[in-house]
Order: C-alpha cells, then sequence, then structure tokens
C-alpha cells in the first residue's frame, strides 16, 4: 500500500512570491491534516480536511488556505510568503474516524529567499 | 489552551538500557494517544498508538497510559544506537484535535 505522497520534495521562493503544496493520502484514507514543522515551534497544526470539508484549524492567518478534492487529494496554499514561512511542511492522513492515527509524508521543505 | 508537554531532552541513554520517555497532557477527556519517531531530516514515524489504561507492548517498545493522572511513557528495552531519534507524543482530545508535544530528543550512547 502506498503510503502518503507529498510533492515538491523541496521549494525555493522569495518574499511576497505564492506557493502550492500537493498531498495524496493513503488509498481508503479520507482525512489529510497540515502541519508546519520549524526547529523552535515543533508541529504546529495548520487544518484539517475530510470529505472535502475543512474540520478543525488551527491558528494560522489567512494567508495559509487549503482545500481538499474528491479523490482526497489535498492543497495547502500560502501567499505573500514571509521569511518567517521557511519550514518543513507535512501532510498526515488518516481514515477519519476519532482515535484513528496520522501517517505522514516525506514533506516539503520550503525555504524562503 | 490544551497542551501536551515532554522534556525536550537530549535524554542520553547507554545502549542495551531501557529508555524511558515521558509525557503529560492537559485535556481529561482526551482518548487516543500516540508515539511518533522522527529522525533528523525525516518525517515522524508512528510507532505505537494507546487507548486505555496500562500497558501496551509491541516488541521492544512499551506504551504506558494513566488516565487519572493524565500521563503516557514510552519505554524502550535493550536501546540501540538507531533508536537515536526524536520520540512526538501525540493526543487526540476530547474535540477530536491532535496535539503534538515538541518532543524528546533519545541518544543512544554506543
Amino acid at each position: 500500500k502506498a503510503g502518503v505522497t507529498q510533492t515538491p520534495r523541496y521549494l525555493i521562493k522569495t518574499r511576497g512570491q505564492q506557493v502550492t503544496l500537493s498531498c495524496s493520502p493513503i488509498s481508503g484514507h479520507r482525512s489529510v491534516s497540515w502541519y508546519q514543522q520549524t526547529p523552535g515551534q515543533g508541529l504546529q497544526f495548520l487544518f484539517e480536511y475530510f470529505s472535502e470539508t475543512q474540520r478543525n484549524k488551527g491558528n494560522f492567518p489567512g494567508r495559509f488556505s487549503g482545500r481538499q478534492f474528491s479523490n482526497s487529494r489535498s492543497e495547502m496554499n500560502v501567499s505573500t510568503l514571509e521569511l518567517g514561512d521557511s519550514a518543513l511542511y507535512l501532510c498526515a492522513s488518516s481514515q477519519g474516524h476519532e482515535g484513528q492515527p496520522q501517517h505522514f509524508g516525506d514533506g516539503t521543505r520550503l525555504s524562503i529567499l | 489552551q490544551k497542551e501536551v508537554e515532554q522534556n525536550s531532552g537530549p535524554l542520553s541513554v547507554p545502549e542495551g538500557a531501557i529508555a524511558s520517555l515521558n509525557c503529560t497532557y492537559s485535556d481529561r477527556g482526551s482518548q487516543s494517544f500516540f508515539w511518533y519517531r522522527q529522525y533528523s531530516g525525516k518525517s515522524p514515524e508512528l510507532i505505537m498508538s494507546i487507548y486505555s489504561n496500562g500497558d501496551k507492548e509491541d516488541g521492544r517498545f512499551t506504551a504506558q497510559l494513566n488516565k487519572a493522572s493524565q500521563y503516557v511513557s514510552l519505554l524502550i528495552r535493550d536501546s540501540q544506537p538507531s533508536d537515536s531519534a526524536t520520540y512526538l507524543c501525540a493526543v487526540n482530545t476530547r474535540d477530536d484535535k491532535i496535539i503534538f508535544g515538541k518532543g524528546t530528543r533519545l541518544h543512544i550512547l554506543p
């Protein structure tokens, strides 16, 4: 069974640009969550999508947005990039039922110049 | 603010010894608990799930849960250098959000 696939693996952008990251969950998983990981802050929850609807949201500004498609694939968009957005962005999928563990992709490392 | 607390470490343990990693959480209604291992430069990997009070064993790993004390721990027996990593505790809160601790860095000394 294929795992969670994130593309691209690496991205370099400049301030003010926007970026779109993609995540394909494990087959049969309907929930996709996005996290930002930095050395100082650890894993911070961005949002979760389930059946094409945002089910939970963290405390990030509106520049961070996402969506989920009917095949459960998800995209995350960050607009007006700032230097502080440099981080590892991780996607995790689960079946979506309470108590089910999440499985992570390899992440997208975003660097802002 | 619901929280999950872990000692950041590093925790240094001699090879072959037992490594003990601890985690406390604030939401008393939490029902599901997970331990992830993250190697440097890699993504977190699920190693244990635990849902009820007591111990759960899987190979060299034992997860322990005490809901009354709001405490979950991970024991690694016969520690190997390959166990050197950051271990993340994650808690599924009563409103179905998963909150991660900041992780404990474990260093197994050869």
